[in-house]
């Protein structure tokens, strides 16, 4: 069974610095793999996807994601993060034939400083 | 065009009541799954539905049921709530028709359910 781990549970990040979440998975077969933001009370909106080809997907935002098969990884970067980008962020892997059934890591909550 | 729309957004039950959750899939899509997000958790799969035919389900017990209409939409029923139950329930729609490899999923708000 397919399985996601997002080691930290907590970042703050000063307005303007890098930012990197991480995500590892564990998946028998080729993952297809998302990235999902969730402001508070809100539900899930797609910040970027990977199913194959480059490795590294541009997302919305300005966010990318850079998928190493090698590390099982797949981790979401932003070059600049702006107080509005403050919120739950989800890494998922999704089966190769359905996406609609997805497994959750339990999220990294992003706090942004000013 | 309208997203995925559920209904209510706020619920409160006693325990040992039953509640029923109401999803609008995106316009396009033919395909439900609803997920249970527990507080401090990410969602957890449930079950999707396709052709009016339940097509996968999660780790949950039958007290989960649910329904998909010709027109798509669907319903999450659970049956003899417990306090555990306490969770935002999100629905997701997207569409298997066609498709030979994955689709997006996109999510509604979700309805936030208390059981007291």
């Amino acid at each position: 069974a397919q399985s996601v781990t997002q080691p930290d549970i907590h970042i703050t990040v000063s307005e303007g610095a890098s930012l990197e979440l991480r995500c590892n998975y564990s998946y028998g077969a080729t993952p297809y793999l998302f990235w999902y933001v969730q402001s508070p009370g809100q539900g899930l909106q797609l910040l970027l996807k990977y199913f194959s080809g480059d490795t590294l997907v541009q997302g919305i935002k300005g966010f990318e994601a850079e998928f190493k098969r090698s590390q099982s990884s797949f981790n979401l970067r932003k070059p600049s993060v702006h107080w509005s980008d403050a919120a739950e962020y989800f890494c998922a892997v999704g089966l190769n034939t359905n996406a609609g059934k997805s497994t959750f890591g339990d999220g990294t909550t992003l706090t942004v400083k000013p | 065009d309208a997203g995925v729309t559920q209904s209510p957004t706020h619920l409160i039950k006693t325990r040992g009541q039953q509640v029923t959750l109401r999803c609008s899939p995106k316009s396009g899509h033919d395909t439900v799954s609803w997920y249970q997000q527990a507080l401090g958790q990410g969602p957890q799969f449930i079950f999707q539905y396709y052709e009016e035919e339940e097509r996968q389900r999660g780790n949950f017990p039958d007290r989960f049921s649910g329904h998909q209409f010709p027109n798509y939409s669907s319903e999450l029923n659970v049956n003899a709530l417990l306090l555990g139950d306490s969770a935002l329930y999100l629905c997701a729609s997207s569409s298997i028709r066609g498709k030979s490899g994955p689709d997006t999923q996109y999510f509604g708000p979700g309805t936030r359910l208390t059981v007291l």
